[in-house]
C-alpha cells in the first residue's frame, strides 16, 4: 500500500526561487493537511484541504499555496523561498479519526 | 485557534523507566489520538481514542481519554532505546472535523 506519497524527500533551494513539494494520496480520503517542523519542534498546519476544490489556512499559511483539484493530490507552492522556509514539510491524509503521514520533504533555503 | 498543550516537552531518562505525558486543551474532544515520530520519518499512529474514560494499551503503551473528554494521558512502561523519538498527542474536537496536533513531548533515552 502506497498511502502518502511525498516529493522530493530533499531539496535546497536559493532564496527566492520557487518550488511545488507534491504530495498524492491513494486512500481516497478527503481530508488532506499540510504541515511544517521546524528542528526540534512540533507539528505547524500550513494548509488543509477538506476535498476536492476546497482548501483553508492553518496556523501559519504565509509565503504557501495550495491547490486540490482531485481527490488524490495536494500540492503545496513557495513562490519566494525565503531563509524561514527551511524546515520539514509533512503531508498528511485523514478520514474518520486516524491520519496516515507521508515520510517529509527536507527543503533548506540558502 | 484550538491548542493542545502537551507536556513535558521533553524527558531524559533511564531504560528500564515508565513514563507519562499528557495533553490538556479548554475545548471538548470526541477523539484522541497518540502519534510517535522517529527521527527521519513521518508520524505513526499509536493509539486512538473515542470515548471518554477509554483506556487502551497497545504493548507497553497505555492511553486514557479523560473523563473530561479535555485531556489524554500516555504511559509507556519499562522503556526500552526503541522508544526514543517524539509523541504527539491529536485530537478532533467536538462538532469540528479537522485534526489538532500538541506540541510533541520528545523522549530520550540513557541506555
Amino acid at each position: 500500500n502506497a498511502g502518502v506519497t511525498q516529493t522530493p524527500k530533499f531539496r535546497i533551494l536559493k532564496i527566492g526561487q520557487s518550488m511545488t513539494l507534491q504530495c498524492t494520496q491513494d486512500m481516497n480520503h478527503n481530508y488532506m493537511y499540510w504541515y511544517r517542523q521546524d528542528p526540534g519542534m512540533g507539528l505547524k498546519l500550513i494548509y488543509y484541504s477538506v476535498g476536492a476544490g476546497i482548501t483553508d489556512k492553518g496556523e501559519v499559511p504565509n509565503g504557501y499555496n495550495v491547490s486540490r483539484s482531485t481527490t488524490e493530490d495536494f500540492p503545496l507552492r513557495l513562490e519566494l523561498a525565503a531563509p524561514s522556509q527551511t524546515s520539514v514539510y509533512f503531508c498528511a491524509s485523514h478520514v474518520g479519526t486516524e491520519a496516515f503521514f507521508g515520510q517529509g520533504t527536507r527543503l533548506t533555503v540558502v | 485557534g484550538q491548542q493542545l498543550n502537551q507536556s513535558p516537552q521533553s524527558m531524559f531518562i533511564q531504560e528500564g523507566e515508565d513514563v507519562s505525558m499528557n495533553c490538556t486543551s479548554s475545548s471538548i474532544f470526541n477523539t484522541w489520538l497518540w502519534y510517535k515520530q522517529d527521527p527521519g520519518e513521518g508520524p505513526v499512529l499509536l493509539i486512538a481514542l473515542y470515548k471518554a474514560g477509554e483506556l487502551t494499551s497497545n504493548g507497553r503503551l497505555t492511553a486514557q481519554f479523560g473523563i473530561t473528554r479535555k485531556d489524554s494521558f500516555l504511559n509507556i512502561s519499562a522503556s526500552i532505546p526503541s522508544d526514543v523519538g517524539i509523541y504527539f498527542c491529536a485530537g478532533r474536537i467536538q462538532g469540528a472535523q479537522k485534526l489538532v496536533f500538541g506540541q510533541g513531548t520528545r523522549l530520550t533515552i540513557n541506555p
